[in-house]
């Protein structure tokens, strides 16, 4: 079956510009979740949906980033006003319900000038 | 909260012959989930093998397995017949019963000689 979908592959941007990712999880995953991946900090948690419940924020690093799952499937991650330091890898995952292992998609690789 | 080490930044072993990539953890939790993660220059993270804190057997998946030793806080991965495909990073990684979020090690990249 289809796995786990990001897109774009790559965006590169202008600091202070907004920009949008998206992650398609693997059908019928209920849990969807965002990393980071950066050279000096490695693999950083963002933020991680399951189901309907409230999502756990606790790893976003600052206001500008927000993220919101639409309808318990697709989930967009919005960086606003990006800063040199946001450019990484960001990499989505999803996973059955409880503690199963995670599936990754391909990333994107934000560049931030 | 909950950490995991990877001691090697960097490991190399000559096709067809055995590896085994090191990784400790700490956590305060009494069921975790331990997990090993390749990430090939595609950037694509796949699921190497997967531990379960309960059980006393060590995973094993083809020529992969793993050495669990749970009163030192230690899961190790072995690879069996190193193929050079199996070059990548490595990422040793932990959740809690929650599974909330993966706690992941600062990896070990692995390069095959011929």
């Amino acid at each position: 079956g289809a796995g786990v979908s990001q897109s774009p592959s790559n965006k590169v941007t202008e600091k202070g510009k907004d920009v949008e990712l998206r992650c398609d999880p693997i059908s019928g995953h209920t849990a969807l979740y965002w990393y980071r991946q950066s050279l000096g900090q490695g693999l950083e948690f963002l933020i991680y949906f399951q189901g309907n419940s409230a999502p756990d924020k606790s790893g976003l690093p600052s206001d500008r980033f927000s993220a919101e799952r639409t309808g318990g499937s697709v989930s967009t991650l919005t960086i606003q006003r990006t800063q040199q330091e946001d450019s990484a890898v960001y990499l989505c995952a999803s996973s059955p319900q409880g503690p199963r292992e995670q599936y990754f998609g391909p990333g994107t690789r934000l560049t931030v000038t | 909260a909950q950490t995991v080490t990877q001691s090697q930044p960097e490991m190399s072993v000559q096709e067809a012959e055995t590896v085994t990539l090191s990784c400790t953890y700490d956590t305060s939790e009494s069921d975790y989930y331990l997990f090993w993660y390749k990430q090939p220059p595609s950037r694509q993270m796949i699921l190497v093998i997967r531990q379960e804190a309960y059980k006393q057997q060590n995973a094993t998946e083809n020529r992969f397995s793993v050495n669990f030793q749970k009163a030192a806080k230690s899961f190790s991965l072995k690879i069996s017949d190193s193929q050079l495909g199996d070059a990548a990073m490595y990422f040793c990684a932990l959740t809690n019963n929650a599974g909330n979020m993966l706690t992941f090690g600062g990896g070990t990249r692995l390069m095959v000689k011929p």
